[in-house]
C-alpha cells in the first residue's frame, strides 16, 4: 500500500540552527501539506502546496518557514532559525487529484529544539 | 475562521462495548469530514470519512453520522477491541477552501479495557 514517508524520525537541533524535514508523498498525489502537533495538542495546519507553489499557509507559517519540492518525489519543510517553541511533531501529508480528497499522513518527524 | 470542537477528551470502555465520539463545526461551508486514528508515536491514519451529501457511512465496525443542520458529526465504534485504543481526531474541510486545509478537533483518547 502506498504511503507517505518522512525522514528523519527524530531531529534534535540547537536554537537558532536551520533544519530541513523531508517527505516523500504518495507518488501520484498532487497536493502536499505540512502540519504540526505540539505534544498533547491538536494537529495544526501549516501550509499546503500545489503545482509548485504555496496554496495556503497559516499564521504559524511565518518567514522562518519555507517549503520546496526540489525534484519529482521529495517535499521539504525548512525552518531557518529554530526557536524552542518550534519543538513539535511535524507531519507531512498528501492528497490526490482534487484538494478535497483523502489526505494521507506520514509517521512524522519529532523536532526537539534545545 | 473554522473551528472544530470534539468531545469527550478521554473515553474508557469495556471490550465489546460501543464508543461514540462527537464533533461540532462552525463553518457551514464545510463539506468533507474525515476521522483519523493516531497510535502512540505514529502519524494520523485515515479510518473513515463522510461528505456533506450523505448522512451516514459505515465500514465494518466503524460508522460516521453527519447532521448538517446542527453542524455536528459523530464516530461510532461497535464491538470495541483493545487494538481500538488510540487517540481519535475529527477534522473538517470547507468547500470554500482552495488549499485543502483540514481543521482538526482536539482529539479523544479512547481506552478499551479487556
Amino acid at each position: 500500500e502506498p504511503e507517505v514517508t518522512q525522514t528523519p524520525s527524530h531531529q534534535v537541533t540547537q536554537m537558532g540552527q536551520e533544519v530541513i524535514l523531508r517527505c516523500v508523498p504518495i507518488s501520484n498525489h498532487l497536493y502536499f501539506y505540512w502540519y504540526r502537533q505540539i505534544l498533547g495538542q491538536k494537529v495544526e495546519f501549516l501550509v499546503s502546496f500545489y503545482n509548485n507553489e504555496i496554496s495556503e499557509k497559516s499564521e504559524i507559517f511565518d518567514d522562518q518557514f519555507s517549503v520546496e519540492r526540489p525534484d519529482g518525489s521529495n517535499f521539504t519543510l525548512k525552518i531557518r532559525s529554530t526557536k524552542l517553541e518550534d519543538s513539535a511533531m511535524y507531519f507531512c501529508a498528501s492528497s490526490g487529484v482534487r484538494v478535497n480528497t483523502e489526505a494521507f499522513f506520514g509517521q512524522g518527524t519529532r523536532l526537539t529544539v534545545v | 475562521g473554522e473551528n472544530v470542537e470534539q468531545h469527550p477528551s478521554t473515553l474508557s470502555v469495556q471490550e465489546g462495548d460501543s464508543a461514540v465520539i462527537k464533533c461540532t463545526y462552525s463553518d457551514s461551508a464545510s463539506n468533507y469530514f474525515p476521522w483519523y486514528k493516531q497510535e502512540l508515536g505514529k502519524g494520523p491514519q485515515l479510518i473513515i470519512d463522510i461528505r456533506s451529501n450523505v448522512g451516514e457511512k459505515k465500514d465494518q465496525r466503524i460508522a460516521v453520522t453527519l447532521n448538517k443542520t446542527a453542524k455536528h458529526f459523530s464516530l461510532h465504534i461497535t464491538e470495541t477491541q483493545p487494538e481500538d485504543s488510540a487517540v481519535y481526531f475529527c477534522a473538517a474541510l470547507s468547500r470554500d477552501n482552495q488549499g485543502g486545509k483540514l481543521i482538526f478537533g482536539q482529539g479523544t483518547e479512547l481506552s478499551v479495557k479487556p
